[in-house]
């Protein structure tokens, strides 16, 4: 089956420092990868959707500016949190859809735990 | 714009029973799709079942059932013979045909499956 792959899985990093998640389409090409973020015991909310090749579509309030993404390929997209600060800290999830998929070929990854010291 | 409720932030169940679990959404769109995800304390989400609007018929996954209302937009979940593995958030979700790019997510609901 569609398996994404998404890494690390627990980061720790100091205020003002840089992390990047990778999360990468192992068996399948994935035309566009979307980008949430995951408060405790909350929904998951849409951060951004990107596209390969093209610039990432962020939703309202999300700061492209702080959440770089890049989707260099049909297999990885990464976000890139820069310049973080605590109140970044979060569970963040990528989801892939397949070429092909239409309205059911998501698949998630598993997610990374970001804390900011 | 499209919404997804789940009135139930907490439920529990005793072992081999069944639960149902409540998703009302609301929607102008005449094609849509439907899918209640799980995700356990690992976190990682997973497609428990799905349902196209254009489709009558209830999904059925094995222990896993839904009853999908299209004039009351209501998909609800039923879970027979609970198990504790079943343990989990469960997400209920939407994707509108002409906004395919964006899934959308109920606020979820707890889930505790009592041994």
């Amino acid at each position: 089956g569609a398996v994404v792959s998404q890494h690390p899985s627990r980061v720790i990093c100091k205020s003002g420092t840089s992390v990047k998640i990778e999360c990468r389409s192992l068996d399948f090409q994935a035309t566009t990868m979307f980008w949430y973020r995951q408060f405790p015991k909350q929904s998951l909310m849409l951060m951004a959707t990107s596209n390969e090749g093209s610039k990432a579509t962020y939703e309202q309030g999300v700061e492209k500016d702080k959440f770089l993404i890049n989707h260099a390929s049909l297999t990885l997209s990464t976000l890139t949190v820069t310049s973080a600060h605590p109140e970044d800290s979060s569970f963040y999830i990528c989801s892939a859809r397949r070429a092909g998929g239409g309205f059911m070929g998501y698949t998630f990854g598993s997610g990374t735990r970001l804390t900011v010291v | 714009a499209q919404t997804v409720t789940q009135s139930q932030p907490e439920m529990s169940v005793q072992e081999a029973e069944t639960v149902t679990l409540s998703c009302t959404y609301d929607t102008s769109e005449n094609n849509y799709y439907l899918f209640w995800y799980k995700q356990p304390p690992s976190r990682q989400m997973i497609l428990v079942i799905r349902q196209e609007a254009y489709k009558q018929q209830n999904a059925t996954e094995n222990r896993f059932s839904v009853n999908f209302q299209k004039a009351a937009k209501s998909f609800s979940l039923k879970i027979s013979d609970s198990q504790l593995g079943d343990t989990a958030m469960y997400f209920c979700a939407f994707i509108g045909e002409t906004s395919y790019d964006k899934v959308i997510f109920g606020p979820g609901t707890s889930l505790s499956v009592i041994p």
